[in-house]
Order: structure tokens, then C-alpha cells, then sequence
């Protein structure tokens, strides 16, 4: 099976703009998680999404929102970038009901001036 | 909420040694432990993980113990090789949601 891929896997933004990034699971894979890697805070969980809903949420503020299409292909936004918004965002997928082994995607590594 | 500390932040080790990485965890429902391994420029690859109704597991030249009652669980790489080198991050899940709560990660430099 093809492993979990991201898009873009670099992004350059100012701030204030916002960003979207891609993500596609495994094939047959209905959890997508999504964290925020950094040198100082490491592996940060953002959210969760299984079969379209939002499961669980980590504690970043409103500007970061994600959803989950039918093809279990999930999307994250961030609006209103600051430069601390800057790190590696990686998914990650999980076949969901039960089956706990988390797989990672490349990342998309986001710099913001 | 969950909170994983990991230990030692930083570990080098001559080839050919035995690497061992703790971690802790606070929330007695934790039930899955997995360990990712993270080469440089690359993604987290899960290597090997555990759960709460197992003590020990082994595949090949890593293993992972789980304490319950301390709650911690260790990895244990023996005969370590330079291509072992990398940051390695423990994670802890709880029972009833299915998000990781990542350690820190500790950098292991296997010296030739």
C-alpha cells in the first residue's frame, strides 16, 4: 500500500496570510491526526479526525481548524499566521475502530516572515 | 491530560553497546505505548510498540518493557550500529481517545 503523503512538503508565508495543508491517508485508513513538530516543543497533537468528525482537539488556539472529506483525505488551516506558527506539520493515519498504530506522513515544513 | 517525560535527552553510545531510553507517564488509563524512530530530514517511523496487557516485547535487536505499576517503559536497543543514530520519541495513549502524547524525543549518536 502507498504510505501516507503530504502536500505541499515546503510552504514560505508572511504573516497574517493563512495556509492550507493536505493530507492522504492510507488507503482504508478513517483516522487522520495531525501534530506540530518543533526544536523546543516537539510532537504537539493538534486534532483528530475519524469518518469526517473532529474526535479530539489539542489545545492550540482557534486560528488552526481542520476537516476530514469521505475519501478520509484531511485538510488543516491556519489563518492569521504569526512566525511562531513556523515548524513541521505532519499527519498521520490510523485505520481507527480500535487498531492503535499511527503512521506518519512527510511533513510539510512551513516557514513564516 | 497525559503528560510523558522522556529520559535522557541525549545519549551516545560506542558501537556495538546496548542503548536504553526511559520514559514516564501520569494517566494511570494509558493503555498503548508505541516508539518512533526519526532519522534526520525525515518522518517518525513507529518501530515498535506495547500494550498495557503485555510486559515485554522483543524484535530483534530492540525490545520495550512496560511497569504498570510505575508506570514506565523503556526501550532497549542491543548491539547498537551506526545507522541507529537518531532521535527517538516515546508515546502513550489512553484508553478512551486515540491521541498520542509524545516524550521529547532523546538523540542517540552510535559512535563507530
Amino acid at each position: 500500500k502507498a504510505g501516507v503523503t503530504q502536500t505541499p512538503r515546503y510552504l514560505i508565508k508572511t504573516r497574517g496570510q493563512q495556509v492550507t495543508l493536505s493530507c492522504s491517508p492510507i488507503s482504508g485508513h478513517r483516522s487522520v491526526s495531525w501534530y506540530q513538530q518543533t526544536p523546543g516543543q516537539g510532537l504537539q497533537f493538534l486534532f483528530e479526525y475519524f469518518s469526517e468528525t473532529q474526535r479530539n482537539k489539542g489545545n492550540f488556539p482557534g486560528r488552526f481548524s481542520g476537516r476530514q472529506f469521505s475519501n478520509s483525505r484531511s485538510e488543516m488551516n491556519v489563518s492569521t499566521l504569526e512566525l511562531g506558527d513556523s515548524a513541521l506539520y505532519l499527519c498521520a493515519s490510523s485505520p481507527g475502530q480500535g487498531r492503535d498504530e499511527q503512521f506518519f506522513g512527510p511533513g510539510t515544513r512551513l516557514t513564516v516572515l | 491530560g497525559e503528560n510523558v517525560e522522556q529520559h535522557p535527552s541525549t545519549l551516545s553510545v560506542q558501537e556495538g553497546d546496548s542503548a536504553v531510553i526511559k520514559c514516564t507517564y501520569s494517566d494511570s488509563a494509558s493503555n498503548y505505548f508505541p516508539w518512533y524512530k526519526q532519522e534526520l530530514g525525515k518522518r517518525p517511523q513507529l518501530i515498535i510498540d506495547i500494550r498495557s496487557n503485555v510486559g515485554e516485547k522483543k524484535d530483534q535487536r530492540i525490545a520495550v518493557t512496560l511497569n504498570k505499576t510505575a508506570k514506565h517503559f523503556s526501550l532497549h536497543i542491543t548491539e547498537t550500529q551506526p545507522e541507529d543514530s537518531a532521535v527517538y520519541f516515546c508515546a502513550a495513549r489512553n484508553s478512551g481517545y486515540s491521541t498520542l502524547t509524545f516524550g521529547k524525543g532523546t538523540m542517540l549518536l552510535v559512535s563507530p
